[in-house]
């Protein structure tokens, strides 16, 4: 099976623009996170999706936002970007009634 | 809400020595500890992962073991590599939720 993708790899940004980032979840998993990475920093949980529901949030403002679609690929959108949100942004899956998450390489976002 | 602490932050150790890694859970409810390894440009990957129901697991060099009465569980690595090097998570989730909730990370360093 393919792994989990995410695109684009890399992003560079200006501040007050907005980015939307894309994740394809490993073929019949419904279940999409999304965290946001910072240097040396760990993984902060943005939310999570299953099954085009948004059934966990995290502590982030009403700037980030996400979806997903029926086939289970999930975006997520951040508008007014601010440069603290430079940062690697990771996507998961995991499959129905499975516990594991298994991570894409990651959307590398530049806000200058 | 669940916490989880990693300790310690940054580890150095030689090549062909141990590493241990603790983390510690505040809810009694969590059952599924998994640990993931992320690689310098990449997301993490699961390495290894135990239930409430095991106190302990191993793959080849690599254990975690599970106190549930103390509530902490830990990553150990023996003969460790070069290839060893990079920064571990822990996480813990309950059936509640689906949610993992993470450690902050701890960098291993190994010595030649």
């Amino acid at each position: 099976k393919a792994g989990v993708t995410q695109t684009p790899r890399y992003l560079i940004k200006t501040r007050g623009q907005q980015v939307t980032l894309s994740c394809s979840p490993i073929s019949g998993h419904r279940s999409v996170s999304w965290y946001q990475q910072t240097p040396g920093q760990g993984l902060q949980f943005l939310f999570e999706y299953f099954s085009e529901t948004q059934r966990n949030k995290g502590n982030f403002p009403g700037r980030f936002s996400g979806r997903q679609f029926s086939n289970s690929r999930s975006e997520m959108n951040v508008s007014t970007l601010e440069l603290g949100d430079s940062a690697l942004y990771l996507c998961a899956s995991t499959s129905l009634g499975g516990e594991t998450q298994y991570f894409g390489p990651g959307t590398r976002l530049l806000v200058l | 809400g669940e916490n989880v602490e990693q300790h310690p932050s940054t580890l150095s150790v030689q090549e062909g020595d141990s590493a241990v890694i603790k983390c510690t859970y505040s809810d009694s409810a969590s059952n599924y500890f998994p640990w993931y390894k992320q690689e310098l440009g990449k997301g993490p990957q699961l390495i290894i992962d135990i239930r409430s129901n095991v106190g302990e697991k191993k793959d080849q060099r690599i254990a975690v073991t599970l106190n549930k009465t103390a509530k902490h569980f830990s990553l150990h690595i023996t003969e460790t590599q070069p290839e060893d090097s990079a920064v571990y998570f822990c996480a813990a989730s309950t059936n509640s939720n689906y949610q993992l909730i993470w450690g902050a990370g701890t960098k291993l360093i190994i010595k030649p």
